[in-house]
């Protein structure tokens, strides 16, 4: 069984908190990790695809880390904003076609 | 719009009836995948399409067929739905390796079978 867990299950934060979350997956057989952004009524949205142990990837005020030989990735986001209410999807990938998503952390930011 | 488009949005259907839902993108991308969604769990990849003319069985792939029917259209089929198979159902699509590309996702299909 390939268990792709995610952590917190759920976040409620004040705006302009800063917070992150880690996504932990199996340490051997890594071929890359992708990190989706999940907004209620709408479909997933890649937000960043990880491949070497290390990767640091940014976009705007997200990043996101990865450890490949601990097998875990976390997401950050800097100064949350009500728009950053969604759930964010982290999926282990295997092979060119085997992902296995985990289950999201949902976050919601009050204004 | 660009992107990938699933039909319907909605589905109630009764035990034992059969259906298929219909995914395409235009994005003219090589793989395309059928996954779905349960409270409490992850997505799950049902069926895949790695190019025109191939399928894969997924990780759930028992009680439904798929037919890739040009690069654009993928299908879902249920032949005899049962109330397990309630769900939400993603289609998505990819181009190039995922080392690389992440996946673009319709809008969903929520099927309900009582």
């Amino acid at each position: 069984i390939l268990n792709v867990e995610q952590s917190p299950q759920s976040l409620h934060v004040q705006e302009g908190d800063s917070t992150n979350f880690t996504c932990s997956f199996p340490s051997s057989n890594f071929y890359a990790l992708h990190w989706y952004r999940w907004e209620t009524a709408k479909s997933p949205e890649a937000l960043f695809v990880m491949t070497l142990n290390g990767d640091e990837k940014k976009k705007g005020r997200i990043s996101a880390t990865l450890n490949t030989k601990e097998g875990y990735s976390y997401l950050y986001i800097k100064g949350s904003q009500p728009e950053d209410s969604a759930t964010y999807l982290c999926a282990f990938i295997r092979n060119n076609n085997d992902m296995r998503f985990g289950a999201g952390t949902r976050l919601t930011v009050k204004p | 719009n660009a992107g990938v488009t699933q039909t319907p949005k909605f589905q109630v259907l009764k035990t034992g009836q059969s259906m298929t839902l219909q995914c395409a993108q235009d994005m003219n991308h090589n793989s395309m995948y059928w996954y779905r969604q349960d409270p409490g769990m992850g997505l799950r990849l049902i069926y895949y399409s790695a190019s025109e003319g191939t399928t894969d069985k997924g990780e759930v792939p028992n009680g439904y067929n798929v037919s890739r029917l040009n690069k654009r259209e993928f299908s879902l089929r249920l032949e005899s739905a049962a109330p397990s198979q309630t769900s939400v159902y993603f289609c998505a699509s990819r181009d190039g390796t995922i080392l690389s590309y992440g996946y673009t996702f319709g809008s969903g299909t929520r099927l309900t079978v009582v």
